[in-house]
């Protein structure tokens, strides 16, 4: 069983809809990340969690320790937020990031 | 502009014949790592480095080495590709931990 696991794999939205990304893990862990992978293959940081959410733009993030669960959330989600979103966790044992296999996210107009 | 630059972008190459991917950033970020990108497996981590002379085996280190004379460079070597180690590889920094990506470096080993 994978450390990280991503839900869903893929995902088809119409422009408008709330979208949900979620990650779950099994590590102790010092911080959660969530990354966007554009389709041209870049990669950028959206937030890093250790408690609570943040929030930026229509993008949020929340992260329960408790129950070791993230969730990305998208709001009046457009098809520029179509991309492939990945949650990664940093080890609280180590700097190491340990990834999961991401969620496609397409947007429709 | 604050960037991760990495050369070459793409790679062909042959078994066996040693090469080195440079990474450099102008950000003075103190921790930087190295990322393996493969179809099915996701995004995995090779080495990192949390200052200079100070390197850490990630999940998949084998075949690889670093080294990290200076803060703003992290090169990955590889002393002899072999195919497996055909994959998309991406280096990143990191200061309070924000991650910024360089654009990858596409490698194949025939």
């Amino acid at each position: 069983k994978n450390e990280v696991e991503q839900s869903p794999q893929n995902l088809t939205a119409q422009e408008g809809e709330f979208i949900t990304i979620n990650c779950s893990y099994s590590v102790g862990i010092s911080a959660l990340h969530w990354l966007q992978q554009h389709p041209g293959g870049g990669i950028v940081s959206l937030f890093m969690l250790s408690s609570g959410k943040k929030k930026h733009g229509r993008l949020i993030a929340t992260i329960n320790i408790q129950e070791k669960h993230s969730s990305l959330h998208i709001t009046a989600s457009h098809p520029r937020d179509s991309a492939v979103y990945i949650c990664a966790v940093r080890r609280d044992v180590a700097q190491k990031l340990v990834f999961g296999q991401g969620t496609r996210l397409t947007i429709n107009p | 502009e604050a960037q991760v630059t990495q050369n070459p972008r793409y790679l062909i190459t042959v078994t066996g014949k040693k090469l080195t991917v440079t990474c450099s950033q102008n950000m003075n970020h103190e921790y930087m790592s190295w990322y393996r990108q493969d179809p099915g497996l996701g995004l995995r981590q090779i080495y990192y480095s949390m200052n200079v002379e100070v390197t850490d085996k990630g999940d998949v280190p084998e075949g690889y080495k670093v080294s990290r004379k200076e803060k703003r460079n992290f090169p990955l070597i590889l002393e002899s590709p072999s195919p497996n180690q055909t994959s998309l590889y991406f280096c990143a920094s990191s200061l309070g931990g924000t991650q910024y990506f360089g654009p990858g470096t596409r490698l194949t080993v025939l």
